[in-house]
């Protein structure tokens, strides 16, 4: 089974862009969640999706956005870039998101800012 | 929310030795509890992972222990070798707004020595 897939991996804007990151799940899996990861906060939550539904949300400006396709593939936004937002933006994907099922990580996208 | 700590951040052990890493959380209502080892540019892989009914769980020379009680949790590596230096993550599910998500600890970026 191919594993998470995310495009593209590198990524350069300035400040007051916006940005869409992608990502396709593994095949059969229903929920995409998105993390930022950056070396002062770690690994931080950013939201879930399932069945092109928003089902959780974590503490980050409205600033960042995402969907969901009805063949799970998942698209995250970034509007008005900041120098803050430069990070490695992963994806993961479990078969529907309970507490006790295994997320499986993308390569990730990494943002850098100018 | 969760709040997940884990120590320590920097660990160097020689060839061979053991290498313990310890988590502990806040949410008595977390019942998930995974490991991810990162390699320097790499993805986050899920190593290993332990739920709430299971004190302990071994995969060849990794080891998990959960203590529910005291609200920690520990990886075990035994005969470090080389190619086990990463940065490795615990983390917690709990229950958000609509589903589940995972808190992460800051990391350990555990050295071995030849």
């Amino acid at each position: 089974k191919a594993g998470v897939t995310q495009t593209p991996r590198y990524l350069i804007k300035t400040r007051g862009q916006q940005v869409t990151l992608s990502c396709s799940p593994i095949s059969g899996h229903r929920s995409v969640s998105w993390y930022q990861q950056t070396p002062g906060q770690g690994l931080q939550f950013l939201f879930e999706y399932f069945s092109e539904t928003q089902r959780n949300k974590g503490n980050f400006p409205g600033r960042f956005s995402g969907r969901q396709f009805s063949n799970s593939r998942s698209e995250m936004n970034v509007s008005t870039l900041e120098l803050g937002d430069s990070a490695l933006y992963l994806c993961a994907s479990s078969e529907s998101g309970q507490i006790d099922q295994p997320q499986h990580f993308g390569d990730g996208t990494r943002l850098s800012i100018l | 929310g969760e709040n997940v700590e884990q120590h320590p951040s920097t660990l160097s052990v020689q060839e061979g030795d053991s290498a313990v890493i310890k988590c502990t959380y806040s949410d008595s209502a977390s019942n998930y509890f995974p490991w991810y080892k990162q390699e320097l540019g790499k993805r986050p892989q899920l190593i290993i992972d332990i739920r709430s009914n299971v004190g302990e769980k071994k995969d060849q020379r990794i080891a998990v222990t959960l203590n529910k009680t005291a609200k920690h949790f520990s990886l075990h590596i035994t005969e470090t070798q080389p190619e086990d230096s990463a940065v490795y993550f615990c983390a917690a599910s709990t229950r958000g707004a609509g589903s589940y998500q995972l808190t992460f600890g800051k990391g350990t970026k555990l050295s071995v020595i030849p």
